[in-house]
């Protein structure tokens, strides 16, 4: 059964920081893994996909990478904004049961200015 | 935006009774799953739907039932609700296999 941690649970920081969220899974058997932004009683934004063949992906301001083998993916944010503000969501897809989804708990990240 | 909507966006109900939950995917896109996310938690798994079969499904009771019609929009049915089904709902589209997902705005959902 699929497990996956985040940590920090949660972060504030000053304006410009460079901030890692980690995020660790139990079943190394995934298809892919994305990472999500959720801002209060919202939706899910998605971030950034990587496949199981893939070792990162960046897209502006964030890079995630994935460590199959060991379970664990990070998410850097460079020179953090306000806006950054949120909860981090880590989602692994297995391979196995029909692609299930399983989430971690977030990271609920406060930038401040 | 994703181009996957949902329907109500708030709704209120009373313990013992059920609602349906609609869920619109984005164009072209076959699976949907639906997640239950609590308070201060991360979304929990349903279940998926792919080609209008269930197609995996969380540890959920069976009074938590779903479908997905032939232009893959997809409704989530809960029965008997319970105090503990207050949640935000969600749903997600995606193409059948390794791809990503894209989520809908989700229902908030409160049972008095």
């Amino acid at each position: 059964k699929q497990e996956v941690t985040q940590i920090p649970a949660a972060l504030s920081v000053p304006e410009g920081e460079n901030l890692v969220l980690n995020c660790s899974f139990t079943d190394s058997a995934i298809y892919n893994l994305q990472w999500f932004r959720q801002d209060p009683g919202k939706g899910l934004t998605s971030l950034l996909l990587i496949q199981s063949s893939q070792r990162e992906q960046t897209s502006g301001r964030l890079n995630a990478s994935l460590d199959k083998s060991s379970g664990r993916s990070t998410l850097y944010i460079a020179a953090s904004q306000p806006g950054d503000s949120a909860t981090y969501l880590c989602a692994p897809k297995g391979d196995t049961g029909g692609f299930k989804t399983i989430f971690g708990a977030g990271t609920r990240l406060f930038v401040k200015a | 935006e994703t181009g996957v909507t949902q329907s109500p966006t708030h709704l209120i109900k009373t313990r013992g009774q059920q609602v349906t939950l609609r869920c619109s995917s984005q164009s072209g896109h076959n699976t949907v799953s639906w997640y239950q996310q609590a308070l201060g938690q991360g979304p929990q798994f349903i279940f998926q739907y792919y080609r209008e079969e269930e197609n995996g499904r969380g540890n959920f009771p069976p009074r938590f039932s779903g479908l997905q019609f032939p232009n893959y929009s997809s409704e989530l049915n809960v029965n008997a609700l319970e105090l503990d089904d207050s949640a935000l709902y969600l749903c997600a589209s995606s193409l059948w296999g390794s791809n990503e997902q894209y989520f809908g705005p989700g229902t908030r959902l409160t049972v008095t």
